[in-house]
């Protein structure tokens, strides 16, 4: 079946530090590839998204391409903020699973001033 | 657009009372809704899928008798925990699916005494 593999954390990171969060998936076909941010005690929120090979999602200062040959789809910030602090979540669409997510185990990334 | 309500956003309650939770779509129709369970510093795991009209669609391992899901109408879903234990003390979120994504409501904390 689908499934998400991303780092484990915590992420401790300086201010204005360069951030990757690895991800990796395995799934058949082209899945759709999401990440999500979680601040704490709140519910999730679509960070970024590619529905295709080759496709950058970007929001905020975030990017991922979605990089079919080695099944990943890293999170890069260039110069992360304290408000950045939260749980990021890489999810998979797969193209059966009728707009069901498939989450990897999140990672927590703690930045400090 | 696209916002997603939770109601309550916490609860404290006795052991062997049930307790209900409401999702609701504030600007959109949702003929499909997901529940999630979260446990501490864990990913999110599907308990099931709210369909408006018909019955829920439980997960492997989740008991229906327990978790009661409710899909009334196009945007309301509840999710009602019948006879409550510690043991189902967690973070429960739901989303709600609009044009082929998700959109996550703020999560309700459950707290069972």
């Amino acid at each position: 079946g689908d499934s998400v593999t991303q780092m484990e954390g915590p992420v401790t990171l300086s201010e204005e530090a360069f951030l990757t969060i690895n991800c990796t998936y395995t799934a058949t076909g082209y899945p759709s590839l999401f990440w999500y941010v979680q601040y704490p005690g709140e519910g999730l929120q679509l960070l970024l998204k590619a529905t295709k090979a080759d496709d950058k999602g970007s929001n905020k200062g975030f990017e991922a391409t979605y990089r079919k040959e080695t099944t990943s789809f890293h999170l890069e910030k260039g110069s992360v903020q304290v408000s950045d602090s939260a749980v990021y979540f890489c999810a998979l669409s797969g193209i059966n699973a009728g707009n069901m997510l498939t989450f990897g185990g999140g990672t927590r990334l703690m930045v400090k001033p | 657009g696209a916002v997603v309500s939770q109601h309550p956003s916490w609860v404290i309650c006795k052991s062997g009372t049930s307790v209900k939770i409401e999702c609701r779509s504030l600007d959109f129709q949702a003929t499909t809704m997901f529940w999630y369970r979260q446990f501490p510093k864990q990913s999110l795991m599907l308990m099931a899928t709210s369909n408006e009209g018909s019955k829920a669609t439980y997960e492997q391992g989740v008991e229906k008798d327990k978790f009661l899901i409710n899909h009334a109408s196009l945007t309301l879903s509840t999710l009602t925990v019948t006879s409550a234990h510690p043991e189902d003390s967690s973070f429960y979120i739901c989303s709600a699916l609009r044009r082929n994504e998700q959109f996550f409501g703020p999560g309700t904390r459950l707290t069972v005494l």
